[in-house]
């Protein structure tokens, strides 16, 4: 069976510093991966997704990266946090065009 | 573009009682369609889809959602609330795009009063 697996569970992390957040996927090849952000009370912002190795497409301007270095490994990067980067992050793939999401537990980063 | 609304960001029920959480969408395409939950600190799992099959779907848990097309709705229902049940719940829509972007609601947080 499939599994996602993200990590850390809870960061916190001083403004200006790096950040690296891991996802990875077992169970599947070729999966379609995304990275979302859930700022408190508010619902999820599509941050990046990637259909292949080094393929990263950005669905808005800011201060975070993503790579996809191996099939199913999906890695989102800070050089310099800001305050507003705080939230849960959210790891998923998808198998095919329009099958549902499968998350991961997501990572808590509070900026401070 | 496709877009997800849902109506009442908290909705209290009280156990025994019927769960009505509403959504409605927008897209250009026939859509497919999603309920997910979200518990604390979690991820999110799927409760349902709907992928043009059929307009009532059955889920997970108890739960199942009608697909209208005409009303542009897809509402999320469960005969009786458990306790269990609070949680976070969000609609989702996709099928517009050549890949696959999803766009969520905002969300309804469902609270169930003993």
């Amino acid at each position: 069976s499939q599994t996602i697996h993200q990590w850390p569970a809870t960061l916190v992390q001083p403004v200006g510093s790096p950040l690296s957040l891991e996802c990875t996927v077992e169970g599947t090849s070729n999966p379609n991966l995304y990275w979302y952000r859930q700022a408190a009370g508010r619902g999820l912002q599509l941050l990046f997704y990637s259909v292949g190795i080094g393929q990263i497409s950005s669905e808005v301007p800011q201060n975070l990266s993503a790579s996809r270095p191996q099939d199913r490994q999906f890695i989102l990067s800070s050089k310099k946090l800001l305050l507003s980067d705080s939230g849960f992050y959210l790891c998923a793939w998808s198998g095919f065009r329009n099958s549902p999401l499968h998350f991961g537990n997501g990572t808590r980063l509070t900026v401070t | 573009a496709q877009s997800v609304t849902q109506l009442g960001s908290h909705v209290s029920v009280s156990e025994g009682a019927l769960v009505l959480l509403r959504c409605n969408y927008s897209s250009s395409v026939p859509p497919y369609l999603f309920w997910y939950v979200q518990y604390p600190n979690q991820g999110l799992q799927l409760l349902l889809k709907y992928t043009s099959a059929a307009t009532l779907v059955k889920g997970i848990n108890g739960f199942e959602a009608e697909f209208k097309k005409s009303e542009t709705s897809f509402h999320l229902t469960k005969p009786s609330a458990h306790m269990s049940d609070a949680a976070e719940y969000f609609c989702a829509v996709s099928g517009e795009t050549s890949y696959d972007k999803v766009i969520f609601g905002p969300g309804t947080s469902l609270s169930v009063i003993p």
